[in-house]
């Protein structure tokens, strides 16, 4: 069965570090997603791709996170520099088109010391 | 804008007993509706989801849930539960995308643990 797949699994970083998250998602979903979810809460949505394209980023710090899908594939989310609010599980999915149900990877638990 | 209300943080249960996770939801406009559930440090799964007809979903495990639109409800239900199902459960809304121009975050309730004891 197709899956999300996300590295690293883990991520422990010190305050003013950079961290940058990969993600591929399922052969053929044109539609990629990034949420933040702090614990104890459900997930948040960062950004969102169609193929290549920012649909949604109204939720994304911009002045410390940035995201790409340069060729609409794979994903890269940026911070610089992290601060200790940024711990939490940052979640990226998938779906085929925009009407489709969303699938997670198992996501990059980040600790910012 | 969209929200999610998850009325129990906490769902304690003895195995093989049924359990109701209940799901409220606010929106002004036609929405679809989805159950995901996370195992400790892993993502979300998809349990089922409401898109249009049938308001009895059935989804994977041997979970349903029943879209309500008048109580604005998303109820899900287990008719017998077993300790593997003990995890975090997501109701999740989406706007339909024709109504965002390409938008359709999920927007998440706040979760269930359903605990499943002996």
């Amino acid at each position: 069965e197709a899956e999300v797949a996300q590295s690293p699994r883990y991520k422990i970083t010190e305050k003013s570090q950079a961290v940058a998250f990969w993600c591929d998602p399922i052969s053929g979903h044109a539609t990629l997603y990034w949420y933040r979810q702090i614990l104890g809460q459900g997930p948040e949505l960062l950004v969102q791709f169609q193929d290549e394209s920012v649909v949604d980023d109204s939720q994304l710090p911009k002045d410390r996170f940035s995201a790409e899908r340069l060729k609409g594939v794979d994903s890269t989310l940026k911070i610089q520099p992290a601060e200790l609010g940024d711990s939490a599980m940052y979640l990226c999915a998938s779906s085929l088109s925009e009407a489709n149900a969303q699938y997670f990877g198992p996501g990059t638990r980040l600790t910012v010391l | 804008a969209q929200s999610v209300t998850q009325l129990d943080s906490q769902v304690p249960v003895f195995e093989e007993a049924p359990v109701e996770l209940r799901c409220n939801y606010s929106s002004s406009v036609s929405v679809y509706l989805f159950w995901y559930v996370q195992y400790p440090n892993q993502g979300l799964q998809l349990l089922l989801k409401y898109l249009s007809g049938s308001t009895l979903v059935k989804g994977i495990n041997g979970f349903e849930a029943e879209f309500n639109k008048s109580q604005t409800s998303f109820h899900l239900r287990k008719p017998s539960v077993h300790i593997s199902d003990t995890a975090e459960y997501f109701c999740a809304v989406s706007l339909q995308p024709i109504l965002t121009g390409g938008g359709n975050k999920l927007t998440f309730g706040t979760g269930t643990q359903l605990k499943v004891e002996l």
